[in-house]
């Protein structure tokens, strides 16, 4: 799986967008970027998946550049709710790894 | 819908004493299975993954085992838990059945069990 980069921390006013960045220069052409967070003393939570092309749900939006070394996460309207850490993974997608990755994350405070 | 349960909520035990968490899911069938452990302020770290019934595969050698006696329980256990065993455990699955695509590769966890080994 590609290395992953993220911002150790950073706030974001209730209300705004939430923009997390996360680098993997080293992402391989059949690897998908997933987006978990962990709010904290809970078990970790699925967001969001893209290869290539943008991606939005319920929760978040992703952009992944044209090169896919790098991507963002986006929660359009921040609440207090959700201030967590955010993990960025990179993996292929099927096969025998069934190995969940999870670095240290950017730990994302929403501030009233 | 597809749910997973976990307990304890939270566990103080002696060094030393057994340990038994048990993990169930509910909704699915032949899911994945995996135990992770979250030491204070660091990151998650895959213990045990399970296939099918009675198929192990340790991640990292230690004090601990698990065990699956049926399609949709996981049990993580210890015979003599040490100081260093102390953490949160947290019992997680996916749907075996999309083998091959992206969606295998999204994980839904538990509420965790906090272990406190004094």
């Amino acid at each position: 799986d590609a290395k992953t980069t993220q911002p150790p921390s950073m706030d974001c006013a209730e209300g705004r967008a939430a923009n997390l960045p996360c680098n993997h220069s080293t992402i391989s052409g059949n690897e998908y970027v997933y987006w978990y967070r962990q709010i904290h003393s809970q078990g970790p939570q699925y967001i969001i998946h893209g290869l290539k092309n943008n991606e939005t749900n319920e929760m978040a939006s992703l952009i992944i550049t044209e090169d896919r070394k790098s991507s963002t996460l986006i929660l359009p309207h921040a609440t207090l709710r959700d201030t967590a850490v955010y993990y960025c993974i990179v993996r292929a997608s099927g096969g025998s790894n069934y190995k969940l990755t999870f670095g240290k994350g950017t730990l994302l405070t929403v501030n009233p | 819908s597809q749910t997973i349960h976990q307990w304890p909520a939270t566990l103080v035990q002696p060094v030393g004493s057994p340990l038994s968490l048990e993990c169930t899911v509910e909704g699915t069938s032949n899911p994945n299975l995996y135990w992770y452990r979250q030491a204070a302020g660091r990151g998650l770290q895959l213990l045990f993954y399970s296939v099918g019934i009675g198929q192990i595969s340790s991640e990292v050698p230690q004090n601990l085992s698990a065990s699956r006696p049926q399609d949709r329980q996981f049990i993580l256990s210890s015979k003599k838990l040490l100081l260093s065993d102390s953490g949160f455990y947290l019992c997680a699955w996916d749907p075996s059945t999309l083998a091959g695509g992206p969606f295998r590769n999204i994980q839904y966890f538990g509420a965790g069990t906090r272990l406190s080994v004094l």
